[in-house]
């Protein structure tokens, strides 16, 4: 059992907008603003999406954005691309040099 | 330009020893933590812990505590990740990696390409 917890699917048709969940406790997400997103292709290594809830690194398109409410992260997709088609891992700090992970979820373009 | 680079795919028995590594370069003026993440095949990322390089400072997630070791060499920017007697449940894809930001605390944005580890008799 990951210490985050996302939805195992998520789905949307080509051009639609998706968001993904990422649920923690006001111990993690819901205190600290360290939220980060993973993407990650079969047989690739992860690649950053999102780092401290809602900043894009240089390079993601500005269709990936993230946001927060309470204990919540969420990961919204707009535009959605067959590119998009990955696994999405969220991940919190949650003091005393600790991360926590989700257990990710699986983005399907329709 | 940052980036890790991991060792060659590792096949063992169970009981052996392993050590591999992660070389890190392009750090030029910001100090840097190098983490260590497990994949069992089929499954999640796993936070197995993390290491600053400068003075081989170590955090590990509770769940690796006592099954590996992370460890350091400054001169040559590696990190190391190690098990004294491996068991068939090791077998997965460990990836490395660090960070561009300040602390690690903000996110990694940078990954190694995976050292596959497989563990069989």
């Amino acid at each position: 059992q990951s210490a985050l917890t996302q939805p195992p699917s998520a789905s949307g048709s080509p051009g639609q907008s998706v968001t993904i969940s990422c649920t923690g406790s006001n111990s993690d997400v819901g205190y600290y603003m360290y939220v980060s997103w993973y993407q990650q292709h079969p047989g690739k290594a992860p690649k950053l999406m999102i780092y401290e809830v809602t900043k894009r690194p240089s390079g993601v398109p500005d269709r990936f954005s993230g946001s927060r409410s309470g204990n919540t992260a969420s990961l919204t997709v707009s535009g959605l691309q067959a590119e998009d088609e990955a696994e999405y891992y969220c991940s919190s700090f949650a003091g005393s040099s600790k991360l926590l992970f989700g257990g990710g979820t699986k983005l399907t373009v329709l | 330009e940052v980036q890790v680079v991991q060792s060659g795919a590792e096949v063992r028995q169970p009981g052996e020893s392993l050590k591999i590594s992660c070389k890190a370069s392009g750090h030029r003026y910001t100090p840097y933590w190098i983490a260590w993440f497990r994949q069992m095949p089929g499954k999640g990322l796993e936070w197995m812990g993390i290491i600053y390089p400068g003075d081989s400072d170590t955090k590990y997630s509770p769940s690796f505590q006592g099954q590996v070791t992370m460890s350091a060499d400054r001169s040559t920017s590696t990190a190391y990740l190690q098990w004294t007697s491996l068991k068939a449940s090791d077998t997965a894809v460990y990836y490395c990696a660090s960070h561009t930001f300040y602390d690690y605390i903000s996110g990694f944005d940078v990954w190694g390409q995976g050292t596959l580890v497989t563990v069989s008799s």
